[in-house]
């Protein structure tokens, strides 16, 4: 059974830093593209990050490049995003999710998703 | 920016037939997938590739495509089905987008 379980989220202040990670299992990891899809209290879903497979490639929305880092870790299954330099807009339900094509260069087009873990950036 | 433009709310009686549509320029090129998402919990991947649909998933749930839209139908509607639902494709960069969701009542 695939499970995603997300952890790391929390309060912090504008500015702030904070890791997110999820644990995976159930399925070959390292055969799937991951993703990260926010959702602001009582709003839609919106596409964060995604990094393939491997861990080569990664890709961002314009909202969060060069301020959240996404990457992985096949030994341990494993997926994190580093988000740096935090703001308000920023608070939302951050879920993992697992890219339903293996191996196929597709980085979006999820499958699996966790329960989520809520980031709020206040002060 | 690249956008996928959705109706905010469907309502249909239970029985009867939902359309969804999801508009967007890049759609002839990009597949679109279509997540059901209930209160409190996270989404559900309700078809993929357009018109595909996962195994477990109801087969009242079908999707088609015609040009710059895509559209999810549910045929026979039941009220388990009142949700929100969200396409989502990528543009031509590859840059991922949702649409900004409709939310079906069964009346």
């Amino acid at each position: 059974e695939v499970q995603l379980l997300e952890s790391g989220g929390g309060l912090v202040q504008p500015g702030g830093s904070l890791r997110l990670s999820c644990a995976a299992s159930g399925f070959t990891f390292s055969s799937y593209a991951m993703s990260w899809v926010r959702q602001a209290p009582g709003k839609g879903l919106e596409w964060v990050s995604a990094i393939s497979g491997s861990g080569g490639s990664t890709y961002y929305a314009d909202s969060v490049k060069g301020r959240f880092t996404i990457s992985r870790d096949n030994s341990k299954n494993t997926l994190y995003l580093q988000m740096n330099s935090l703001r308000a807009e920023d608070t939302a339900v951050y879920y993992c999710a697992k890219v339903l094509t293996p191996n196929s260069g597709s980085y979006y087009g999820d499958d699996y998703w966790g329960q989520g873990t809520l980031v709020t950036v206040s002060s | 920016s690249y956008e996928l433009t959705q109706p905010p709310s469907v309502s249909v009686s239970p029985g009867q037939t939902a359309r969804i549509t999801c508009s967007g320029d890049a759609l002839p090129k990009q597949y679109a997938y279509w997540y059901q998402q209930k209160p409190g919990q996270a989404p559900v991947l309700v078809i993929y590739k357009d018109s595909e649909r996962p195994s477990g998933i109801p087969e009242r749930f079908s999707g088609s495509s015609s040009g710059t839209t895509v559209t999810l139908t549910i045929s026979g509607v039941q009220a388990e089905d009142e949700a929100d639902y969200y396409c989502q494709s990528a543009d031509s960069s590859g840059l991922v987008v949702f649409g900004g969701g409709t939310k079906l009542t069964v009346l």
